[in-house]
């Protein structure tokens, strides 16, 4: 079985500052993780993606993540905020539970970016 | 940049009428699923498609929900008499491989 836990409902930041999004996960396999972003009346667009390779994983607009498996994290980053990275960010993990990929969704993280 | 494309972008239906939400999945994909997000709460996986059959759906897609791939581009989910509780966003999603899934804006269905 697995999980997710996206320990914050919302962040505000101001622009310029750094950004933490926080990610637990539970996997009985060894999982895959994946960020999304989901701007207002937008689809899901994948940020980045953790499948085994490197554990410090870039992606696109500056976001960063690290897997931690001791801690069984997935948390995501950016040094500098800018306003355009307002919108809502979700963690999934996928483990190859039954043979299939069926992801699962975290809640959620509001990021509220402050001029 | 190909995209997932949904239509309608918001459906209102009553209770008891069928809707089909439409969906066009990226050219060369092979792997397509139906997701939804009740207001408030998580995405939760629906059902995954592959080679014209299911390969897998959750508990919540029961005998209320079909999916279709009338001809090669479309990627339906059918849902025959809608209750109040399907209001939900649908999400449609593709992709190339069973990992990286490219997801649609969504259809915002709203049962009254």
């Amino acid at each position: 079985a697995q999980s997710v836990t996206q320990l914050d409902s919302h962040v505000s930041v101001s622009e310029g500052t750094p950004v933490l999004l926080r990610c637990n996960y539970s996997s009985s396999y060894s999982p895959s993780l994946f960020w999304y972003v989901q701007h207002p009346n937008k689809g899901l667009q994948l940020l980045l993606k953790y499948t085994s390779a490197a554990t410090l994983v870039k992606g696109i607009n500056g976001f960063e993540a690290e897997f931690k498996k001791s801690e069984t994290s997935f948390h995501l980053t950016k040094p500098s905020a800018h306003m355009s990275d307002a919108a809502e960010y979700f963690c999934v993990v996928s483990d190859r539970s039954g043979g299939s990929y069926i992801p699962t969704f975290g809640r959620g993280t509001s990021l509220i970016v402050h001029p | 940049e190909p995209e997932v494309t949904q239509t309608p972008s918001h459906q209102v239906t009553q209770m008891g009428q069928e809707v089909i939400l439409r969906c066009v999945p990226i050219s060369n994909h092979l792997y397509f699923y139906w997701y939804r997000q009740i207001l408030g709460q998580k995405v939760e996986f629906l059902v995954s498609f592959y080679n014209n059959e299911i390969s897998e759906k959750s508990e919540i897609f029961d005998d209320q929900f079909s999916v279709e791939r009338p001809d090669g581009s479309n990627f339906t989910l059918k849902i025959r008499s809608t209750k109040l509780e399907d209001s939900a966003m649908y999400f449609c999603a593709s992709s190339r491989t069973s990992y990286e899934q490219y997801f649609g804006p969504g259809t915002r269905l709203t049962v009254t």
